[in-house]
């Protein structure tokens, strides 16, 4: 069945550093892919998606590429802050329409310290 | 802002028990679901509805788990008898209905810790 394979954490960065939290996925057909991020105390907050190979998504200075080729979609921000310190999943929907469950990796924690 | 509720945040039971975990979906959302997390692992499907009924279900959820709408406003978890596989972050979500080429997307309550004792 479809799958997700996230980087472990957790991982610690300081401020302004460089992020990648790597992803790869198992799927058949084309899947859409997601990053969702959950902040302390809070739900998961869908934070980016791409439906298509090539598509780059994007939010709050984080961006991912879905590569086919790969079968990757790593998140990256050029420069992380403190307010960035959460928990990050990547998550992929099977089909593209309607309203399908999504198959999640085991999420990342990122800290993020001054 | 509208966001997705669950009570309690946190519940301890003893494995044999019933336990029932609350969701208040966004109000015009028609779609459900529910997730669960085990420490460690991965945030597994386990359950949507819709219109009353259960639209698709994981092989995780057997004949101990139940899902209901009692209401207009609440979706309930029942596990009838709890074991200690059970311990897990139980998250509820809920979303547009759509049937368009795009997918909806889940908005997702903070989750209700259980622990199985």
């Amino acid at each position: 069945g479809d799958s997700v394979t996230q980087m472990e954490g957790p991982v610690t960065l300081s401020e302004e550093a460089f992020l990648t939290i790597n992803c790869t996925y198992t799927a058949t057909g084309y899947p859409s892919l997601f990053w969702y991020v959950q902040y302390p105390g809070e739900g998961l907050q869908l934070l980016l998606k791409a439906t298509k190979a090539d598509d780059k998504g994007s939010n709050k200075g984080f961006e991912a590429t879905y590569r086919k080729e790969t079968t990757s979609f790593h998140l990256e921000k050029g420069s992380v802050q403190v307010s960035d310190s959460a928990v990050y999943f990547c998550a992929l929907s099977g089909r593209h329409s309607g309203n399908t469950p999504l198959v999640f990796g085991k999420g990342t924690r990122l800290s993020v310290i001054a | 802002e509208p966001e997705v509720t669950q009570t309690p945040s946190h519940q301890v039971t003893q494995m044999g028990q019933e336990v029932i975990l609350r969701c208040v979906p966004i109000s015009n959302h028609l779609y459900f679901y529910w997730y669960r997390q085990i420490l460690g692992q991965k945030v597994e499907f386990l359950v949507s509805f819709y219109n009353n009924e259960i639209s698709e279900k994981s092989e995780i959820f057997d004949d101990q788990f139940s899902v209901e709408r009692p209401d207009g406003s609440n979706f309930t978890l029942k596990i009838r008898s709890t074991k200690l596989e059970d311990s897990a972050m139980y998250f509820c979500a809920s979303s547009e209905f759509g049937t368009g080429g795009s997918y909806n997307e889940q908005f997702f309550g903070p989750g209700t810790r259980l622990t199985v004792l």
